[in-house]
C-alpha cells in the first residue's frame, strides 16, 4: 500500500518566521500527493497537489511545497507565517494499489505565536 | 464553501442505536469518500464509491455500512453505536476517480454516543 508519514506531531513558530510542515512518502510508481488544512471545528481544506512537472508545487493561503524524489519528501512551506495559519495540516497520497483511495497522514498542528 | 453538504452537523445518540449520515457531493462530482477522525486514530478512510458502485474499502467496521444513490448522494449508516463511535465523520467527493485529481470535504457530522 502507499503511505505518507508526517514526522512530527507539532511545530511551533513565531510569526514572520519561515514554516515547514514535513512529510515523507512511500509509493510505488509515480507519487500523487496533496496537502490540507484542518481549521478548529471546521473541514479539511484543500491546499495543493503534486503530480508531475515542477517540483515547487504553489497552493492556496500562500503555501508552497517541494517534491524531492531523492529523499522521498514533499514538505510544505510559507515564507512568513501568520497567526491565522494555525491549524492542522494533513498531507495525503492516492493509493493507486487501492483504486485510488485518499490516504492521510497522522497531521501535524501548527501553531503560529504573536 | 468546498460545496460538499454533510447533515446532520451534529448528533447525540445512545449506545445500541443506529443513526444514518447524509453526504451531498459537489455538482457533477461522482466519487464520494467517507472518513473518520477520532482523537487516537486520526483521519481513518471508511469507505468509497464512484457513480454508485463500492470501489475502495478502508477499515469500516461490520457494524457500518454505506450506499450512493442514483442522484450521487450518499449516506452512512452507523448501527449497533458504541461509545468508541464518537468521532468526526467527514464526507469527500472528487469529480472523478483519477490520481490527480483532488477531494473536497464537508463540514463533518460530529457523532456522540453516550
Amino acid at each position: 500500500a502507499q503511505s505518507v508519514a508526517q514526522p512530527e506531531d507539532q511545530v511551533n513558530v513565531a510569526e514572520g518566521n519561515p514554516l515547514t510542515v514535513k512529510c515523507t512518502y512511500s509509493v510505488s510508481g509515480n507519487p500523487y500527493l496533496f496537502w490540507y488544512v484542518q481549521y478548529p471545528n471546521r473541514g479539511l481544506q484543500f491546499l495543493l497537489k503534486y503530480i508531475t512537472g515542477d517540483n515547487l508545487v504553489k497552493g492556496s493561503y500562500g503555501f508552497e511545497a517541494e517534491f524531492n524524489k531523492s529523499q522521498t519528501s514533499f514538505h510544505l512551506k510559507k515564507p512568513s507565517a501568520l497567526v491565522s495559519d494555525s491549524a492542522l495540516y494533513f498531507c495525503a497520497v492516492r493509493d493507486v494499489t487501492n483504486d485510488y483511495k485518499l490516504s492521510f497522514g497522522a497531521g501535524t498542528t501548527v501553531t503560529v505565536r504573536a | 464553501d468546498s460545496g460538499v453538504t454533510q447533515t446532520p452537523k451534529h448528533l447525540i445518540t445512545a449506545t445500541g442505536q443506529r443513526v444514518t449520515l447524509r453526504c451531498s457531493p459537489r455538482s457533477g462530482d461522482l466519487s464520494v469518500y467517507w472518513y473518520q477522525q477520532s482523537l487516537d486514530q486520526g483521519l481513518q478512510f471508511l469507505i468509497q464509491y464512484y457513480n454508485g458502485e463500492e470501489r475502495a474499502k478502508g477499515n469500516i467496521l461490520e457494524r457500518f455500512s454505506a450506499q450512493q444513490f442514483p442522484d450521487l448522494h450518499s449516506e452512512l449508516n452507523l448501527s449497533s453505536l458504541e461509545l468508541g463511535d464518537s468521532a468526526l465523520y467527514f464526507c469527500a467527493s472528487s469529480a472523478l476517480l483519477g490520481m490527480n485529481t483532488e477531494a473536497f470535504f464537508g463540514q463533518g457530522t460530529r457523532l456522540t454516543v453516550v
